[in-house]
């Protein structure tokens, strides 16, 4: 078990750069979630993936962000035209679930920390 | 729409001592609770989760849960504290919100420090 891997762990850009995250879930698991963590606050809900669909995006997904999971395996997450309100640690969780997903375990990476200058 | 307080920012107690972290949520379903640790540099880790079954739920490195429903909480206890225990806490409620969407909803989390 080598657990969820991202990449990278940090990133710095300037306003209004594109930036990419890559997501390496634990191999057999089928769903894959990604969250937000501002400062001081817990983790927020972003979208959610289960193999290649995506079935659940939160309101706070605007139009500058996309998340993609080709082939039920790596997902990437990508911010156009980045603000500095995007600046917070990205996490990507995976699990594997045969019910409703809010009963799953989740098993979460390390994160990518952006800044956003 | 389904939400999680945890009632303390911060906590504090000594090595030895009984912990206690409190969370109250609000669903309009039957939620699915869950507590989650993270420790500084590291992932979030499942502490342990409660999903219907038995009220009282036991967790790893010595912690456990009860889902009182007529209280809506869901607080975190464990006998003793160690040093490792140190860390941050995050209380979960998971289901259906008022979209119809599911989702998971974290707390803004618990801070343990605890003291030799």
């Amino acid at each position: 078990d080598t657990g969820v891997s991202q990449d990278p762990r940090h990133k710095i850009t300037k306003r209004g750069q594109n930036v990419t995250f890559r997501c390496d879930p634990i191999s057999e698991h089928n769903r894959l979630y990604w969250y937000r963590q501002t400062l001081g606050q817990g983790p927020e809900f972003l979208t959610y993936f289960q193999n290649e669909a995506q079935l659940e995006k939160s309101r706070l997904l605007s139009d500058r962000f996309s998340a993609e999971r080709p082939k039920g395996s790596f997902s990437t997450l990508e911010i156009q035209r980045t603000e500095q309100g995007d600046s917070a640690m990205y996490l990507c969780a995976s699990s594997l679930g045969t019910s409703g997903m809010v009963t799953d375990t989740q098993y979460f990476g390390p994160g990518t920390r952006l800044t956003v200058l | 729409a389904q939400s999680v307080t945890q009632l303390d920012s911060h906590v504090s107690v000594s090595e030895g001592t009984p912990v206690l972290l409190r969370c109250n949520y609000s669903s309009s379903y039957s939620p699915s609770l869950f507590w989650y640790v993270q420790h500084p540099n590291k992932g979030l880790q499942l502490l342990l989760k409660y999903t219907s079954a038995a009220t009282l739920v036991k967790g790893i490195n010595g912690f456990e849960a009860e889902f009182k429903k007529s209280e809506t909480s869901f607080h975190l206890t464990k006998p003793s504290a160690h040093m490792s225990d140190a860390a941050e806490y995050f209380c979960v409620v998971g289901g259906f919100m008022d979209t119809g969407r599911r989702a998971l909803t974290f707390g803004s989390g618990t801070r343990l420090q605890v003291q030799p």
